[in-house]
């Protein structure tokens, strides 16, 4: 079975673009969620989404925002990039239910110049 | 707000020496607690989960927890390091116990190094 993937693995923004990263689950789990991984602040949830609904959201400014389609795939969005928002960003998939196992890809490194 | 803290973000051991991490949580009600594990430009790998079934949790790769609640704590052990134990590790908690998320909470990591 293959395990989540996340595109592109790697990737170098300037400041004031936008970016989208995408994720793919886990066959048959219905539930996303993201996280930024930062040195100075570690790992800090973004959003979660099931079905195509957000089901919660972190503590992070409306130029992030995240999205979830039929199929379970996600992506996420971060208009408007700033130096700070240089990151490992992590997806996790899980099967639907409140504490299944949730599965990390290997998170895209995004750099801002 | 629940939160855990990891004492230590740097702990060495030699190969074949006890590992334990420390972790300490803040929740007023019984937590779900993870440890996980990153290895060097990985994603996270689940090692052992709390759920308020036995205190003792085994998980992979020899290392197991127990849940103190007198403690508030969820110290993960390893009888005998091996090189390749080498990594960060992190412990969370999911602070909506009961309610429809699986937004975790994590601590600041710590950098396991094993010494030959």
């Amino acid at each position: 079975k293959a395990g989540v993937t996340q595109t592109p693995r790697y990737l170098i923004k300037t400041r004031g673009q936008q970016v989208t990263l995408s994720c793919s689950p886990i066959s048959g789990h219905r539930s996303v969620s993201w996280y930024q991984q930062t040195p100075g602040q570690g790992l800090q949830f973004l959003f979660e989404y099931f079905s195509e609904t957000q089901r919660n959201k972190g503590n992070f400014p409306g130029r992030f925002s995240g999205r979830q389609f039929s199929n379970s795939r996600s992506e996420m969005n971060v208009s408007t990039l700033e130096l700070g928002d240089s990151a490992l960003y992590l997806c996790a998939s899980s099967l639907a239910g409140v504490g299944d196992e949730q599965f990390f890809g290997p998170g895209t490194r995004l750099t801002v110049l | 707000a629940q939160s855990v803290t990891q004492l230590g973000s740097h702990v060495s051991v030699s190969e074949g020496a006890l590992v334990l991490l420390r972790c300490n949580y803040s929740s007023s009600v019984p937590p779900y607690l993870f440890w996980y594990v990153q290895y060097p430009n990985q994603g996270l790998q689940l090692l052992l989960k709390y759920t308020s079934a036995a205190t003792l949790v085994k998980g992979i790769n020899g290392f197991e927890a127990e849940f103190k609640k007198s403690e508030t704590s969820f110290h993960l052990t390893k009888p005998s390091a091996h090189m390749s134990d080498a990594a960060e590790y992190f412990c969370a908690v999911r602070p909506d116990y009961g309610g429809a998320t699986n937004k975790l909470i994590f601590g600041t990591g710590t950098l396991l190094a094993v010494q030959p």
